[in-house]
């Protein structure tokens, strides 16, 4: 199956520092990629949904300037946790599918393959 | 807004047990629902994915129903094991073409008895 690589899988850093974690999509290219955050024990949270290309689209409640999402390649988007906090710390997920029907090369069936999250911690 | 939840949330059965893990949803209009496993502190691992124009797929014990009309899926586990043990995940694929959206379930968190 398809490969997402997620990094780092895990960091820790002080407060007000900025953090980045990056998804690749290794042997396909994504057209589409998620982000998401998981709390114990809570179900993942969209956070927000970017496009090649284009400006990435929050979910209600997300600070755009706070999570900055970079998507500048098919095979790679970047999420910048700016100025820390403690209550930032949690699991990160990304996704990334071939959605709007350019397969390049796979099958556009709308599924979705994830890195295997990032868990910050903010001290 | 689309709203999926998943039923129930906490499941234990003893070993060898066949069981069924409930996915609804709220809105019918999707393009996929994929079935997912999280085992604790890891990332998703993707176990099926139904189409919107089909009606199940089957991967080894594991067997998924889609009623895209009625908003509901199912996740049968055939013959439960030990390694079964783990929270799973329904998530649907909708939206606009070219902002679609992924919205996942609450989660069954599965416990097989040895």
């Amino acid at each position: 199956g398809a490969v997402v690589s997620q990094h780092p899988s895990w960091v820790i850093c002080k407060s007000g520092t900025s953090v980045k974690i990056e998804c690749r999509s290794l042997d396909f290219q994504a057209t589409t990629m998620f982000w998401y955050r998981q709390f114990p024990k809570q179900s993942l949270m969209l956070m927000a949904t970017s496009n090649e290309g284009s400006k990435a689209t929050y979910e209600q409640g997300v600070e755009k300037d706070k999570f900055l999402i970079n998507h500048a390649s098919l095979t790679l988007s970047t999420l910048t946790v700016t100025s820390a906090h403690p209550e930032d710390s949690s699991f990160y997920i990304c996704s990334a599918t071939i959605v709007r029907g350019k397969a390049y090369g796979r099958s556009n069936t709308g599924e979705l393959f994830f890195g295997e999250g990032s868990r910050l911690t903010v001290l | 807004k689309q709203e999926v939840t998943q039923i129930p949330a906490a499941l234990s059965v003893p070993e060898g047990e066949n069981l069924v893990l409930n996915c609804s949803f709220t809105d019918s209009a999707i393009y996929n629902l994929q079935w997912f496993r999280q085992d604790p502190g890891k990332g998703l691992t993707s176990l099926l994915l139904i189409q919107s124009s089909q009606r199940e797929q089957t991967s080894g014990r594991l067997n998924a129903s889609l009623d895209k009309s009625s908003g509901r899926s199912t996740l049968y586990i055939a013959a439960s094991q030990p390694g079964d043990s783990a929270t799973y995940l329904c998530a649907v694929l909708g939206g606009d073409w070219g902002n679609e959206k992924l919205t996942f379930g609450t989660g069954t968190r599965l416990t097989i008895i040895p």
